[in-house]
This record gives C-alpha cells, structure tokens and sequence, in this order.
C-alpha cells in the first residue's frame, strides 16, 4: 500500500518566519501535488510536480520534487495570516492514474 | 463558471434516515470523486467514476451508493445514515487535458451531522 506521510502535523508560527513542510513516501510516484484547503472550504490545487529534481515557485512559495520521485518540500518564505490553512499533498502513479494517494496534510496557522 | 458544486451544505439526519447529496461540474471533466474527510483520516475516497456511466468503489464505500447521472452530474446516496458517517462530504472532478497531470478540483463541500 502506498503512503504519503506529511510533517510536521501542526505548525504555528508568526508572521514574517519562514517554514518547511515535508510529504514522504518510500514509493515511487509519477506525480506529486500540493493542496491547500482554507476552514469551510475544498482543497484547493497549487502545483504539480512530475520530474525528479524539479523546483517550482509559485511567489513566496517554493515546491521540490525529490530526485527519486518519493518525496517532496514546501517552503514558505515570509509566512502572512494568508497562508494559514491545511497543506495536503497527493501523489499518483501510472499504475493507477485515476485514483490520487493523499497524506494527511500540515495544519499551517500564521499568527499576526 | 462555478466549477464544482454541492448541495446542501450542511444537513442534520436521524439514523436511519436518508439523503443524496449533490454534485455538479461544469468543466466537461470525465472523472468524478466523492471523499469523505474526518479529523486524523484525511481524506478518504468512498466511489468515482471514470467517465459517465462507469462507477468504482474507493477506500470506504460501504454504507454508500452513487450514481453518474450524466457527465455533469454525481451524486452520493446515504440509504441508512449512521453516527459514524458524520463527517464533511467532498466531491471533485479531474479533466483528461494534455499536460494535466491528474489534478482535481473540489466543491466546497458537505457537512452532514448523523444523530
């Protein structure tokens, strides 16, 4: 069975800090995504990783793929209240692409 | 363009009692998804379905029906709501575009309380 494991679970941290969240996995995927998922609401898409290595940047936030394609890092540069929400990472592979394996996501709360 | 969407958005049900919930695309996605989500779970898929006419069990589909009512449209049944399906209900769809690497997009979901 494969498994996304995340860490850490909870994270406080003021504003202005910086933060790294892990997503791990002793398989290979052939794709990995982070989530976001604000209270009240559905779990929103911010990347999509496919190739080992790969670095992606989305303004403050810096996503990895590691090189064996079984883990990955979000890092928070300058964290704002605006950030604060549930990070959740998903991870598929070509054997069975429909179906996405999700971790249990970091709780992130960016204090003012 | 809304995406996707759910109804309702909150509901209270006795055991015993039963509902459907609904869900709406608007994308022209293939994939539809329900999810349950519970505190320390995460997120658990209960059914989907591939393309229209096409359903498949998840994780936990027990206690559940779904039927693909036409490519819009996915809807999760509750025949005998019990305690232990409290929780907040998702659904989501997924495209089959080049370059889309299986990204889903969710509603906003469904908080169900079963007394």
């Amino acid at each position: 069975t494969q498994l996304l494991e995340q860490s850490p679970q909870f994270l406080s941290i003021q504003e202005g800090e910086n933060l790294t969240v892990y997503c791990n996995s002793s398989s290979v995927f052939s794709s990995l995504q982070w989530y976001r998922q604000e209270p009240g609401e559905g779990p929103v898409l911010l990347v999509t990783v496919v190739t080992g290595g790969e670095v992606k940047k989305l303004k403050r936030l810096t996503f990895q793929f590691g090189d064996a394609r079984k883990d990955s890092s979000l890092h928070i540069t300058a964290a704002q209240p605006g950030d604060t929400g549930l990070y959740l990472c998903a991870g598929s592979n070509a054997g069975n692409n429909r179906k996405l394996i999700w971790g249990l996501g970091t709780s992130l709360a960016v204090n003012p | 363009n809304a995406g996707v969407t759910q109804t309702p958005k909150f509901q209270v049900l006795k055991t015993g009692q039963s509902m459907t919930l609904q869900c709406a695309q608007d994308m022209n996605h293939n994939s539809m998804y329900w999810y349950r989500q519970d505190p320390g779970m995460g997120l658990r898929l209960i059914y989907y379905s591939a393309s229209e006419g096409t359903t498949d069990k998840g994780e936990v589909p027990n206690g559940y029906n779904v039927s693909r009512l036409n490519k819009r449209e996915f809807s999760l049944r509750l025949e005998s709501a019990a305690p232990s399906q409290t929780s907040v209900y998702f659904c989501a769809s997924r495209g089959l575009r080049v370059y889309q690497y299986h990204e889903q997009y969710f509603g906003p979901g469904t908080r169900l309380t079963v007394t």
